[in-house]
This record gives structure tokens, sequence and C-alpha cells, in this order.
């Protein structure tokens, strides 16, 4: 088990350029979540997906943004048309099924931090 | 809507003193988690302990403890001998499921500093 990767962990990019961040999460586990987080503040949820599903979206998440999980593993996220606004650490997390019995926990990738100039 | 209310942005306390951070929530559902979590300096946030609404029993894991109060909706965090490692932002977190979706709102956050 080698936890929730992502990639790149950092991006530095010019305002108008579009940005692609990946994340795996832990094998065996099929709910994946992405955040945003900026610096002094919490995690915000952005998007959430049960195997391929994508089941809930923030309404944070514009038209810019756009998730995808394909296979039910791996997810990428997608910001078109970068904005200076959109500079923050993109976090990955994953949980495992919630049956037999769920425990809700969600393990943390290392984040993606993205700059836009 | 749910919110998660941490109203102490920074905290400090000595190397194997105990300190109290806390956590207030607002939610019209009866079934739902919360959770501490630890995000050290430049490292990824982990699970510090979890409990679940239903429980009345309050969740323990070695030296952290909480002191869940489902009727006032507060949840604070208690660190015992705190260790120079325990140096890290601490989230409060609310999660619940509703028609098979799930929410987690995380607050904004308590800094805490260990001194030596």
């Amino acid at each position: 088990d080698t936890g929730v990767s992502q990639d790149p962990r950092h991006k530095i990019t010019k305002r108008g350029q579009n940005v692609t961040f990946r994340c795996d999460p832990i094998s065996e586990h099929n709910r994946l979540y992405w955040y945003r987080q900026t610096l002094g503040q919490g995690p915000e949820f952005l998007t959430y997906f049960q195997n391929e599903a994508q089941l809930e979206k923030s309404r944070l998440l514009s038209d810019r943004f756009s998730a995808e999980r394909p296979k039910g593993s791996f997810s990428t996220l997608e910001i078109q048309r970068t904005e200076q606004g959109d500079s923050a650490m993109y976090l990955c997390a994953s949980s495992p099924p919630a049956e037999p019995r769920a425990t809700d926990t969600q393990y943390f990738g290392p984040g993606t931090r993205l700059t836009v100039l | 809507a749910q919110t998660v209310t941490q109203s102490q942005p920074e905290m400090s306390v000595q190397e194997a003193e105990t300190v109290t951070l806390s956590c207030t929530y607002d939610t019209s559902e009866n079934n739902y988690y919360l959770f501490w979590y630890k995000q050290p300096p430049s490292r990824q946030m982990i699970l510090v302990i979890r409990q679940e609404a239903y429980k009345q029993q309050n969740a323990t894991e070695n030296r952290f403890s909480v002191n869940f109060q489902k009727a006032a909706k507060s949840f604070s965090l208690k660190i015992s001998d705190s260790q120079l490692g325990d140096t890290a932002m601490y989230f409060c977190a609310f999660m619940s499921r509703t028609s098979g979706t799930y929410k987690y709102i995380f607050g904004t956050g308590t800094r805490l500093k260990v001194l030596a």
C-alpha cells in the first residue's frame, strides 16, 4: 500500500493556460474526493466519485473545472483558462467501500500546489 | 447547510502539558460523523480521531480524546502529554451521508505549536 499519490506536486502556469492534475487512490478504495485548500484555510470540497460515477459537485466547481475517473481507479482534475484565483493546493483523498463496514475515514494525498502567474 | 467552526486560529502548549482544541458545528441531521485531522507543516493530512454521532461514548486514541456533546453540537479534541511532533494544523471535519452521497465539511483549522 503506497498511499494516495498526486502528480505533479507543483505546477506553475500562466493565466489562461489549461492544467491537469492526476490522483491515484489507494487501490481498494472506490471513493475519491477532490478538495481545494488555500493558505490558512481548511480544505473546500470540490467533487466526489464513487467508482467511476461523479456523485457530487460543489458549486465551487465552475464550468472551467472538470473531473473524471474513467475506470474507477485514478482521477484527473482539469482547470481550463486558469485565473490567478485558482492558485491553491489541490488535494485528493480516497476512502474504502462503505460495505461491509464504513469507516468514512479519508486518506489524503500530498496535494498539487498550483501557482497561476 | 452544515457548518464547522473552529474559533481558535492558533494555540500553543508546553511539551508534556494538555491542550484542548474547540470545534462546533451546525446540522439538522441526526446521523453523521465527526473527525479531527492533523496536517503537519509541509506534510499530508492524516486522521487523528473519529466519532460516530450515534455513539455516546467519547472516542479515544492513545493521547488523543474527544469531548462530544451532541446536543450542544460541540466536538473538542484533547491532547494529553503533548509532544513536539504534535505541532501541526488541526482540522475538525463533519461528514454526512444522505441518499448515497457524501459530504465532508472542514473547519478553518487551529494551528497548534508545542513548545520545548
